[in-house]
């Protein structure tokens, strides 16, 4: 019930194109949904975040959509960019809880 | 936002010596800490939970005497590799959140250990 599962584990897309990832997850007492991207050899760094009590949040280029009957969130990648290629992950907490990540997803971009 | 800095980013060792691995919280305070390992082109395994001023509460299946964890101030966590062998090469990363109703957790920029 702890777990998150991500797919695909690997995309690759062209310059331009849209960048899709997708997390389910199953403890219904999760309230906090943020997604990393993570560079070879680095810490991951949060890209964007969202509770349950809205459906969708955009920060520039990424937005995130959550459906929360369905228990599934993604993140979207607009104009996906080569500087974009990178590992991300999404994970799930309770507040003040354990930070549980999905598998993760490889994303490359291509010129 | 918050910084979380990680020392050393690198560190060999020979097999059957103890690696200390510091996460300090830069620019505010982190009454928890957590630490992560995390293998190749996989996904980050918690390991513990660490509390200030008091013993680290770790996941299922981490040996606590073999990565011993000391948070003794509200910025300083430390992860002793002890007897490190090989299989305990991997990539160490810590996170660290200012608390409050946000839940945002900020990384380290993760330890590399090598074990020969």
């Amino acid at each position: 019930q702890q777990q998150v599962k991500q797919s695909p584990q690997s995309l690759i897309v062209q310059k331009g194109g849209i960048s899709i990832i997708n997390c389910a997850y199953e403890n219904t007492a999760f309230d906090y949904f943020p997604w990393y991207q993570q560079f070879p050899g680095k810490g991951p760094a949060l890209l964007i975040a969202i509770r349950p009590d809205v459906s969708e949040k955009k920060e520039g280029r990424f937005t995130i959509s959550f459906n929360k009957s369905a228990k599934q969130f993604s993140l979207h990648i607009m104009d996906s960019q080569p500087g974009d290629s990178a590992t991300y992950f999404c994970a799930a907490s309770s507040l003040g809880g354990k930070l549980i990540f999905g598998q993760g997803t490889e994303l490359s971009v291509k010129p | 936002g918050a910084v979380v800095s990680q020392h050393p980013s690198r560190v060999i060792c020979k097999s059957g010596t103890s690696v200390k691995i510091e996460c300090r919280s830069l620019d505010f305070q982190a009454t928890t800490m957590f630490w992560y390992r995390q293998f190749p082109k996989k996904s980050l395994m918690l390991m513990a939970t660490s509390n200030e001023g008091s013993k680290a509460t770790y996941e299922q299946g981490v040996e606590k005497d073999k990565f011993l964890i000391n948070h003794a101030s509200l910025t300083l966590s430390t992860l002793t590799v002890t007897s490190a062998h090989p299989e305990d090469s991997s990539f160490y990363i810590c996170s660290a959140g200012q608390g409050g109703d946000t839940g945002e957790l900020f990384f380290g920029e993760g330890s590399r250990l090598t074990v020969l």
